[in-house]
C-alpha cells in the first residue's frame, strides 16, 4: 500500500502557484520524498525529491516540514501543460543505491485557462 | 540520450496469443523496472533487475507472466497466454539516481 495520502483532485489558475499537498505521517527516518507527475498517455515524470530539507529545481520546490510528516510540492507559475496527475512517493534507498517507488493514486490538478 | 526506450507501443492481440514488450533502459544504469498500470489498480511495479539479474518479481501476477534481461540494454515482458485481463499500459523504467520512464506499452488483448 502507498504510505502517502493526497487530494484527489485539484484545480489552480494559469500563472498562479500550484500548492500541491501531501501526508505521510508513517515516513521512516531513512525514507525520502519522491514527487512525479503523468500527463495523459505518457509515462511517470520525475520531478523532484528530498529528505529533510527543502528542495528547488527547474520545475518545482519541495518544502517538508520539520517533523517530516508532510510536504508540499509548489509549482511556481503554473501552466496549461503543467496538468497532470502529480504522485507524492516515499522510498528508502536500498543498499545499492536504488529503490523501488509504490504509487499511489495521486492528485489530478488541473490549471484552468 | 534518448531515455527508455519501449516497443511496441501499441498492441492489439486476440486471446491466447503470446505477447512480448521490449526495453532498452538508458546506457549505464543498472537497475530496470516494470510496471503496469490499469485504471483499477493504478501503477503496480511487477518486477525489477539489478544487472541483469532479477530481484523481486513478487509483483508478477501470474505464471503466464515472464520477463528477462538478457543484457544490460534489453529486457523482454512476456504474456503467454494473453487474456483480457491483461489490457493495460506497461511501462519500463531505469534508474542511475532517479527512476526514468519510457513512454510505455499500450496492450489490449480481445
Amino acid at each position: 500500500d502507498a504510505k502517502t495520502t493526497q487530494p484527489p483532485s485539484m484545480d489552480c489558475a494559469e500563472g498562479r502557484a500550484a500548492n500541491l499537498p501531501c501526508n505521510h505521517s508513517t515516513i521512516s527516518g531513512n525514507e525520502y520524498v519522491y514527487w512525479y507527475r503523468q500527463i495523459h498517455s505518457q509515462g511517470p515524470q520525475y520531478i523532484i525529491h528530498g529528505l529533510k530539507n527543502n528542495e528547488t529545481n527547474e520545475m518545482a520546490s519541495l518544502i517538508i516540514t520539520e517533523d517530516r510528516k508532510s510536504s508540499t510540492l509548489i509549482l511556481p507559475h503554473a501552466t496549461l501543460r503543467d496538468t497532470a496527475v502529480y504522485y507524492c512517493i516515499v522510498s528508502a534507498y536500498s543498499g545499492a543505491g536504488s529503490y523501488q517507488l509504490t504509487f499511489g493514486k495521486g492528485t489530478k490538478l488541473s490549471v484552468i485557462p | 540520450d534518448a531515455g527508455v526506450i519501449q516497443s511496441p507501443r501499441h498492441e492489439v492481440t486476440e486471446m491466447g496469443q503470446e505477447v512480448t514488450l521490449r526495453c532498452k533502459p538508458i546506457s549505464g544504469h543498472d537497475y530496470l523496472f516494470w510496471y503496469r498500470q490499469t485504471m483499477m489498480r493504478g501503477l503496480e511495479l511487477l518486477i525489477y533487475f539489478n544487472n541483469n539479474v532479477p530481484i523481486d518479481d513478487s509483483g508478477m501476477p501470474e505464471d503466464r507472466f515472464s520477463a528477462k534481461m538478457p543484457n544490460a540494454s534489453f529486457s523482454t515482458l512476456k504474456i503467454q497466454p494473453s487474456e483480457p485481463r491483461d489490457s493495460a499500459v506497461y511501462f519500463c523504467a531505469s534508474t542511475g539516481n532517479t527512476i526514468y520512464f519510457g513512454e510505455g506499452s499500450w496492450l489490449t488483448v480481445v
